[in-house]
C-alpha cells in the first residue's frame, strides 16, 4: 500500500533549528512536496524534490533520499510565525499526491 | 485573479440538504483537484480534472458526491443529501499540468468549511 509517515507534533524554540522527517512508500515516485498550513488556512507550497540531495531556499531546506524513501524539511532561525502544520506529500506513478497527516510545529519564545 | 479562489468560505447545511461548492483555479491551469480535509489530517484526494475531462474520481466517497468542470476552468463540487460525516474542509487546487515534472506544483484555494448539522 501507499503510506506517508511524519511525526504528529514537534516543539522548538524561537531562533533554533528544527528538522521534520518524512518517510514514504508509494507505487512509483514522481517527487516529494512539502507544504505549510496555518490553522484555518490553505496549504502553501514550500518545496519540491525529485532528485537526491538538499535544496536550500532561504531559511527552509528540503532533503530527499530516494533509495531510503526519506525526506526532511529543515527550518533555521525559527520565528513565531513558523508555527504551523507541515505536510509531506509524495507523488506516485499516476501523478497523484499521497499526503501525510502533517506535523504540527509549536514554536516557543 | 492571482490565486485559486473558492466560495463560499463557510457553509452550514442541515442534514439531507444539497450543497454546491465553487472553485476558480488560477487562469491557464490545466489540472484541477478537489480534496477533503478533516481536522488534524492531511488532504484526502477526491477527484481530478484535466481541462474539462474528469480523469480520476476514485476518491469520491459515495455517489452523493459529484464534480464538474464543463468549460475547463471553474469547477463545482456538489454533495447531495448531506450527512454529518460530510463535515470537513473542502480544498481545491490547480496546477499547470499534473503530468509534467516542474509544472505539477499544486496551488490551493482557501477552502470551504462545510458543517452539516
Amino acid at each position: 500500500g501507499q503510506n506517508i509517515d511524519q511525526p504528529t507534533e514537534m516543539t522548538a524554540t524561537e531562533g533554533a533549528i528544527v528538522q521534520i522527517n518524512c518517510t514514504y512508500q508509494t507505487s512509483g515516485f514522481n517527487g516529494l512536496f512539502w507544504y505549510q498550513q496555518h490553522a484555518g488556512e490553505a496549504p502553501t507550497f514550500l518545496s519540491y524534490n525529485v532528485l537526491d540531495g538538499l535544496e536550500e531556499k532561504g531559511r527552509f531546506s528540503s532533503f530527499l533520499s530516494r533509495s531510503k524513501g526519506y525526506s526532511y524539511l529543515l527550518l533555521k532561525e525559527l520565528q513565531m510565525k513558523d508555527s504551523a502544520s507541515y505536510l509531506c506529500a509524495a507523488m506516485d506513478s499516476n501523478y497523484q499526491l499521497i499526503w501525510g497527516a502533517g506535523t504540527k510545529l509549536i514554536i516557543k519564545p | 485573479g492571482a490565486g485559486v479562489s473558492q466560495s463560499p468560505r463557510y457553509k452550514v447545511a442541515k442534514r439531507g440538504q444539497d450543497v454546491a461548492l465553487r472553485c476558480d483555479p488560477i487562469s491557464g491551469h490545466v489540472s484541477l483537484f478537489w480534496y477533503q480535509q478533516a481536522l488534524g489530517q492531511g488532504p484526502e484526494f477526491l477527484t481530478y480534472f484535466q481541462n474539462e475531462a474528469q480523469l480520476d474520481k476514485s476518491g469520491l466517497p459515495s455517489d452523493r458526491f459529484f464534480a464538474e468542470r464543463p468549460e475547463g476552468s471553474v469547477s463545482t463540487l456538489k454533495i447531495q443529501r448531506t450527512q454529518q460525516e460530510d463535515s470537513a474542509v473542502y480544498l481545491c487546487a490547480s496546477s499547470w499540468d499534473r503530468e509534467t515534472q516542474g509544472a505539477d506544483t499544486q496551488y490551493f484555494g482557501p477552502g470551504t468549511r462545510l458543517t452539516v448539522l
